[in-house]
C-alpha cells in the first residue's frame, strides 16, 4: 500500500499570496487530518476531516480553512498569507478499528512565506 | 485541554546503550492515549509506540518499550541496544477519547554516537 502523499514537498510564496495544499491518504482511510510544525510554536493541530465533514479543528484563524473530497483526498488552503504562515505542514491519516487507532503520517509540505 | 511537556530538548546516547526519553502530560480526561513519535531528517512522523491509559502493562515494541505511570502522569520511552538509525527528533503525545487530535511535546533531538 502506497503511505500518505504530501504535494507539493516543498513551495515558495510571498505575502498576501494565497496556497492550497493536498494530501492522498491511505487507500481504505476515511479520515485526513492536518498540522503545522514551526520551530517556535511546535507541532500544532490544524483541523480534520472524516468522510467530507470537519470533524474537529485546531485555534487558528479562519484564513486556514480545508476540505476533503469523496475519495479522501483532502486539501488545505491558507489565504492572504503572513510570514508567519512559513511552517512544514504535515498530513495524517488514520487507521481505525474497535481496538487499535493509528495515525500515518506523511512526508510534509515544507511552505516558505517571503 | 491537555499538555504535554518535554524537558530535555537534547540527548545524546552511544551505540548499543540504553536511554530514556521523559514526559510528563496533564489531562482531565479519563480516556485517552499516549504516543511517541520519531521524526528523522525525512521529516515524516513515524510512529515508534502507543499506550492506552487504560492499560496498567507497559507497552513494548521490539528495541523501544514506555514506562507508563499514571498517577504522576509521567510517559517515558526507553530506547534499548541503541542503532545509529534511532538518532531522529522525538515528540510525545496525547490523545483524548473525545476529540481526534495528537497534542505534541516539544521534542527531544536524539543523537546516537560510535
Amino acid at each position: 500500500k502506497a503511505g500518505v502523499t504530501q504535494t507539493p514537498r516543498y513551495l515558495i510564496k510571498t505575502r498576501g499570496q494565497q496556497v492550497t495544499l493536498s494530501c492522498s491518504p491511505i487507500s481504505g482511510h476515511r479520515s485526513v487530518s492536518w498540522y503545522q510544525q514551526t520551530p517556535g510554536q511546535g507541532l500544532q493541530f490544524l483541523f480534520e476531516y472524516f468522510s467530507e465533514t470537519q470533524r474537529n479543528k485546531g485555534n487558528f484563524p479562519g484564513r486556514f480553512s480545508g476540505r476533503q473530497f469523496s475519495n479522501s483526498r483532502s486539501e488545505m488552503n491558507v489565504s492572504t498569507l503572513e510570514l508567519g504562515d512559513s511552517a512544514l505542514y504535515l498530513c495524517a491519516s488514520r487507521f481505525s478499528t474497535a481496538t487499535n487507532e493509528k495515525l500515518f503520517f506523511g512526508s510534509g509540505t515544507q511552505l516558505s512565506v517571503l | 485541554a491537555q499538555t504535554v511537556t518535554q524537558s530535555q530538548p537534547e540527548m545524546s546516547v552511544q551505540e548499543a546503550e540504553t536511554v530514556t526519553l521523559s514526559c510528563t502530560y496533564d489531562t482531565s480526561e479519563s480516556d485517552y492515549y499516549l504516543f511517541w513519535y520519531k521524526q528523522p531528517p525525512s521529516r515524516q512522523m513515524i510512529l515508534v509506540i502507543r499506550q492506552e491509559a487504560y492499560k496498567q502493562q507497559n507497552a513494548t515494541e521490539n528495541r523501544f518499550s514506555v514506562n507508563f505511570q499514571k498517577a504522576a502522569k509521567s510517559f517515558s520511552l526507553k530506547i534499548s541496544d541503541s542503532q545509529l538509525g534511532d538518532a531522529a527528533m522525538y515528540f510525545c503525545a496525547c490523545e483524548t477519547g473525545t476529540a481526534s487530535k495528537l497534542t505534541f511535546g516539544t521534542g527531544t533531538r536524539l543523537q546516537v554516537t560510535l
